[in-house]
């Protein structure tokens, strides 16, 4: 079947330090990778997308590269904000029309 | 930026009451979509609708969920009879037809069954 493991939050950075979050996949046939974000009060927000193997997502500093071999979508960013913190969410879709998501992980960046 | 846009924010129902969830998708948008999230696990996905019906859903979507466009604009979710395990955020979103999976979703409503 199709499923996402993310790495447990909540995750605790202190401002311009490096984020990785882990995301690790089960998909049957070849999924697209997804990571989602959802500041507080808003809704998920597409951040990167990678719809083939060896692609890299990038925006807003952050990327995440379509590792098929190790079944693995890890975000990351070097540098870290306060307006960063979120909650992000690793999804995958295949060839229907939906998504399957992780549980999300919370990042808080402080000053 | 166009917005998919849910109400109410947060609704609090007794058990056994019916709910209906309210969200009004982009406007060019074709395919329609209800998740939800139960606190603490991950997003799933219930249904999801094109051309005035539904084109697939989940185990989660039982007898006790419907979903309606009811004017053009409105996409609607309702639970018939709201169990305690109902509770949970959920999320509308719609795409345009040839979109990657690249949904648009909204805030999120917050049920909580009492």
């Amino acid at each position: 079947g199709n499923s996402v493991t993310q790495m447990e939050g909540p995750v605790t950075l202190s401002e311009e330090a490096f984020l990785t979050i882990n995301c690790t996949y089960t998909a049957t046939g070849y999924p697209s990778l997804f990571w989602y974000v959802q500041y507080p009060g808003e809704g998920l927000q597409l951040l990167l997308k990678a719809t083939k193997a060896d692609d890299k997502g990038s925006n807003k500093g952050f990327e995440a590269t379509y590792r098929k071999e190790t079944t693995s979508f890890h975000l990351e960013k070097g540098s870290v904000q306060v307006s960063d913190s979120a909650v992000y969410f690793c999804a995958l879709r295949t060839g229907a029309n939906n998504l399957f998501f992780g549980t999300g992980t919370r990042l808080t960046v402080i000053p | 930026e166009p917005e998919v846009t849910q109400t109410p924010s947060h609704q609090v129902t007794q058990m056994g009451q019916e709910v209906i969830l309210r969200c009004v998708p982009i406007s060019n948008h074709l395919y329609f979509y209800w998740y939800r999230q139960i606190l603490g696990q991950k997003v799933e996905f219930l249904v999801s609708f094109y051309n005035n019906e539904i084109s697939e859903k989940s185990e989660i979507f039982d007898d006790q969920f419907s979903v309606e466009r009811p004017d053009g604009s409105n996409f609607t979710l309702k639970i018939r009879s709201t169990k305690l395990e109902d509770s949970a955020m959920y999320f509308c979103a719609s795409s345009q037809l040839s979109q990657p999976g690249g949904y648009t979703f909204g805030s999120g409503t917050r049920l909580t069954v009492v």
